[in-house]
Parts: structure tokens; sequence; C-alpha cells
């Protein structure tokens, strides 16, 4: 059964320091991964996916995703955080039967 | 072009009545998925429909159900209402889905049940 993990319910850091929320995966074959960002009251928005290629994955709004095969991770990455980054992200994964299965999510909150 | 857009945005039902939330997707996609979203339990998958037919369907009991017009919107019902199925219930579309994997999420319906 394919799988995704979040550990961190929550992450907090201080506006200007790097953020890391991070994912792991457990599939049977290849990986086909994603991030998605969810800001209070609204529907999830995607921020990147992971297919096949370099495993720097880079999308929108400053954010970068790692894929380590070794590691079966994909931790999503912002060098600088800003305040405005302070939501809900989700870690997902496209199993089999090309439905998406979500993590839990992952709370950021960045302090100015 | 006009994003995925889902009504009503909030309701309220008691147990046991009936409801139908609505979904239209981006002009031109022809993949619609719902997820029901709770705190406790995440994001679970519901259904997914193209092109009118149901490709997908996840661990739900057969009180959800749904379907897709040849417009492509779809609806989801929800029969028998229980205090359980409180939630915020999500669409999202794509052009094909499969492993394109980028959808495109509604703001939710939030379903309240008394």
């Amino acid at each position: 059964a394919q799988s995704v993990a979040q550990p961190e319910d929550q992450v907090n850091v201080a506006e200007g320091n790097p953020l890391t929320v991070k994912c792991t995966y457990s599939v049977s074959g290849n990986p086909y991964l994603f991030w998605y960002v969810q800001y209070p009251n609204r529907g999830l928005q995607f921020l990147l996916k992971y297919i096949t290629g370099d495993n720097l994955v880079k999308g929108s709004y400053g954010f970068e995703a790692e894929f380590n095969k070794s590691q079966t991770s994909f931790h999503l990455k912002k060098p600088s955080a800003l305040v405005s980054d302070s939501a809900l992200y989700f870690c997902a994964v496209r199993d089999d039967e090309d439905k998406l299965s979500f993590g839990a999510g992952t709370t950021v909150t960045v302090r100015a | 072009k006009a994003g995925v857009t889902q009504t009503p945005r909030y309701l309220i039902k008691t147990r046991g009545q009936q409801v139908t939330l609505s979904c239209s997707p981006i002009s031109g996609h022809r993949s619609v998925s719902w997820y029901q979203q709770t705190p406790g339990q995440g994001l679970q998958f519901l259904f997914e429909y193209f092109s009118e037919t149901q490709r997908n369907k996840g661990n739900f009991p057969g009180r959800f159900s749904g379907r897709q017009f040849s417009n492509s919107r779809s609806e989801m019902n929800v029969s028998t209402l229980e205090l359980g199925d409180s939630a915020l219930y999500l669409c999202a579309s794509s052009f094909q889905g499969g492993d394109t994997g980028e959808l495109f999420f509604g703001e939710g319906s939030r379903l309240t049940v008394l």
C-alpha cells in the first residue's frame, strides 16, 4: 500500500530563517510525490511535484523539495521563510490506482 | 480562467437528512475528485469522476455517492447524515487526472451536521 507520513504536526520558525517540512513515503513502484499548501478557510494549492528527473524540484512561492530515494523522503524547503508562508502543508503520493493519498498535514507558523 | 467553484460554501443539516454538494471544474478539465477533510482524519479521498464515469472510489459507505454531468460539473450526495459527516468537502479538478497530479481545488463546502 502506498502511504505518506509527515512526522511533525507543527513547525515554527522565525521570519528570514530556513523552513523545512518533512515528508517520508512508502510506495511499491516509482514514487510520484507532491506538495500542496492550504491557507485558512481555503482549498489546497499545488506547490510542486516530483515525477522523475532532478532530485531537487523547484515550485511556487520560492519553495523547493528534495527527493531522496535512499531515505524515501521528499522534504519541502524554503531558504528564507515569510510570515505569509504560515499555512497547512500537505505531502501527497500517487498510488497505483491514480489516487492521491495525502499526509496528515504540517502546520507551519512563521513568526515576525 | 475561472477556478473551481463549489456550492454551497456553508451549510447546516440535522442527522438523518441528506445533502447535495456541487462542483464546477475549471473549463476544459474532465476529471473531478472529491475529498473529505476533518481534523481527525485529514484528507480522505471519496471518489473521482472522469467523462461522466466514476474512475476511482475511496473507502466510504454507500451513503456517499456522486455523479458527473456532460459539462464536467459534478455533484456529491450524502444520505442519512451522521454527526461524523461534519467536514469540509473539497472538490478538485484536473485535465485528465492520473499521474499529472496537479489538482486544482475549490474552496470547499463546509458541512455541519447537528
